[in-house]
């Protein structure tokens, strides 16, 4: 238990679909993060949020939508998603943005196939 | 783009045996962290590494950061099942932010009991 829950734990949806993935974090931290990752490739950051604010965007689809609506709480809209977008997607969060000091915790991840 | 490159990719051996895993890059970190995920799970933090030269230990894992901290290993002595999982090095820098954080493709280390 890492204080960051994410829902559905396993999610499969067809690539009309629109679901939206959900993370909470416990911790009183300011910054939330998404990452995928997929078989064979590192884990890759998708988007970063600071104080409710988003700091990062690393060239993710539009099908991709995230939202913050406060410091807790973390969602990923999906549609029209295609199959390569299965994979692992992890939330996670830290006390403020990355630096050398921080810890990020990681939830347990949704895992996600497009059908 | 900051690449860390870890190996071996895949590693079985027998419980009771030591190993070592490997973290390197071209690039110089200001730390580098080392995460132990499980089937299932998210990663989950296992040691930060600041200073070149620099030896942490946890129980049986030891980790060491290069002199010019390009490179780290992580050195499991009398593996045990419990030690099963993926390892992942990720490398930040001072002021990276979110986007200082890299990670490489990870040890995928089974002990066998």
């Amino acid at each position: 238990e890492t204080g960051v829950t994410q829902t559905p734990r396993h999610l499969v949806m067809g690539m009309t679909n629109k679901k939206s993935l959900k993370c909470e974090q416990h911790l009183g931290h300011n910054a939330m993060y998404w990452y995928k990752q997929s078989a064979k490739k590192p884990l890759e950051l998708m988007f970063v949020y600071s104080l409710e604010e988003r700091v990062e965007n690393n060239s993710v689809p539009s099908r991709f939508s995230p939202e913050c609506p406060n410091s807790s709480h973390l969602f990923l809209h999906l549609h029209t998603l295609q199959p390569e977008d299965s994979a692992l997607y992890l939330c996670a969060s830290s006390q403020a943005l990355w630096d050398s000091g921080n810890t990020i915790y990681f939830g347990e991840g949704s895992w996600l196939t497009v059908v | 783009t900051q690449l860390l490159e870890q190996s071996p990719q895949f590693l079985s051996i027998q419980e009771g045996e030591n190993l070592t895993v490997y973290c390197n890059s071209s690039s110089v970190f200001s730390s580098l962290q080392w995460y132990r995920q499980e089937p299932g799970e998210g990663p989950v933090l296992l040691v930060t590494v600041v200073t070149g030269g620099e030896v942490k230990k946890l129980k049986r894992l030891t980790f060491q950061f290069g002199d010019a901290r390009k490179d780290s290993s992580l050195h499991i002595t009398a593996a045990q099942p419990g030690d099963t999982g993926l390892y992942l090095c990720a490398g930040g820098w001072e002021g990276g932010g979110a986007d200082g954080l890299t990670f490489g493709k990870g040890t995928h280390l089974i002990i066998q009991p």
